[in-house]
């Protein structure tokens, strides 16, 4: 049972680059999430999924768009990288709101 | 609008008694109070949930008045290693009811 797992773990973009970032969970959970952590602050909501084949933006979700094709995986897209969205990226998952998290290890990603 | 307020920093010694206090006017009839910790270069963790008076686990409690519009987290006899961000959550219904994550409490316990 591995939890939330995330891929990569490491990532350097250029400027006007695009990539995908894989959330993959196993316990069957329902809901899904992408936030981001810039330093010194606290977690942002980018965009959820409340189950398979549906998505919701969050309070920052300009420049990111993502896919909940499977249950167990949730991607998160970057266009086209800018300088901004350098940042710490995590996804969690849990049976419904108001449970428990369970949030992966996190994706370090830096534009430049 | 922020649906939580708590202190943005606290600082105590090892050994004492640490109680953190998040205001939360607005919270929706439905809602649970959720306190989740964070180390650096980690993702948070669940705490400790809870929806009036007083729930208990082995790491903390939390207390929550009649009312609701406040809850207090009190982690006992703090150690070095409870050094870490400490965010009250409620549910937010412009996003589904799930959580926002605000800037949280920064805990640093000293030596």
């Amino acid at each position: 049972n591995a939890g939330v797992t995330q891929t990569p773990k490491f990532r350097v973009l250029k400027t006007g680059q695009s990539m995908t970032l894989l959330c993959a969970q196993d316990m069957n959970h329902e809901y899904m999430y992408w936030y981001r952590q810039d330093p010194g602050m606290g977690l942002r909501l980018i965009h959820y999924s409340v189950g398979e084949g549906t998505t919701a933006k969050g309070e920052v979700p300009d420049g990111y768009n993502v896919s909940r094709l499977k249950k167990q995986n949730f991607l998160l897209g970057l266009e086209s990288a800018a300088p901004s969205q350098t940042s710490v990226y995590f996804c969690a998952s849990t049976q419904r709101e108001n449970y428990e998290q369970y949030f992966g290890p996190g994706t370090r990603l830096t534009v430049t | 609008l922020a649906k939580t307020t708590q202190p943005i920093s606290m600082d105590s010694y090892e050994g004492q008694e640490v109680n953190i206090t998040c205001s939360h006017n607005n919270i929706a009839t439905n809602d649970y109070i959720t306190w989740y910790q964070q180390f650096p270069s980690q993702g948070p963790r669940f705490i400790i949930q809870g929806y009036k008076t007083k729930v208990t686990n082995e790491v903390a409690s939390l207390f929550i008045p009649a009312d609701r519009k406040s809850s207090t987290l009190s982690l006992p006899r703090v150690s070095l290693s409870d050094t870490a961000v400490y965010y009250c959550l409620v549910g937010d219904e412009d996003y589904g009811q799930n959580f926002v994550f605000g800037p949280g409490t920064r805990l640093s316990v000293l030596p």
